[in-house]
């Protein structure tokens, strides 16, 4: 089955920096890659998805780039803010429509 | 629009003591998720539904039963409560998950078996 591999687990950068996320994935048929956004105490969120068709797409200081030959896709926050401390998730699904998480990063954005 | 809604928020339970986690949704969502999430780990999907009537199994659903009676409603169950089963619970739904249509989350039902 699908294996998705999430690093790093945690990742500190101070206000304004850049943050980079990266996952990897095993099944070549998935074909969508959303990532999550977990802030204490409350389920996931959406905060952003790419299909397979795309390569990158952007949203603000988010964005996301998809390496469909090598099986891998990051998160990218530019900017920080502090307020974009969380746990953040990858995950993938193919046309079954289950999505497979990675591990998760922590991210904590210092002032 | 309330969303995915989950209910008890917390819960304690006792080594073989039966429960059953609630979740409703009111996005008119056929499909709909059970995941249990343990600390430092992603989420592992549980059960899933996509329609009224029709329920499959997921990664882990060794432990526990589900039901979907309605569209709205997609309750778990826990028939014999094992200290493995201490996680955080979270139910989800979507409109059309082949087509890339987002999962939403409800924000959790936290159970710790003792």
């Amino acid at each position: 089955g699908e294996n998705v591999e999430q690093h790093p687990s945690t990742l500190s950068v101070q206000e304004g920096d850049s943050a980079v996320i990266k996952c990897t994935y095993s099944d070549s048929a998935s074909n969508y890659f959303p990532w999550y956004k977990q802030e204490l105490g409350k389920g996931p969120q959406l905060i952003i998805d790419i299909r397979s068709n795309v390569g990158e797409k952007k949203d603000q200081r988010i964005a996301v780039t998809l390496n469909k030959t090598a099986k891998h896709f990051s998160l990218h926050i530019t900017e920080t803010q502090p307020e974009d401390s969380a746990v953040y998730f990858c995950a993938v699904s193919n046309q079954g429509g289950k999505l497979i998480f990675g591990q998760g990063t922590e991210l904590s954005v210092k002032p | 629009n309330a969303g995915v809604t989950q209910t008890p928020k917390f819960r304690i339970l006792k080594i073989g003591q039966s429960m059953t986690l609630q979740c409703a949704q009111d996005m008119n969502h056929n499909y709909m998720y059970w995941y249990r999430q343990d600390p430092g780990m992603g989420l592992k999907l549980i059960y899933y539904s996509v329609g009224a009537g029709i329920t499959d199994k997921g990664e882990v659903p060794n432990g526990y039963n589900v039901s979907r009676s309605t569209t709205e409603d997609f309750p778990l169950r826990l028939e014999l409560a094992a200290p493995s089963q201490t996680s955080v619970y979270f139910c989800a739904s979507t409109f059309r998950p082949g087509d890339g249509q987002p999962q939403h989350f409800g924000d959790g039902t936290r159970l710790s078996i003792l």
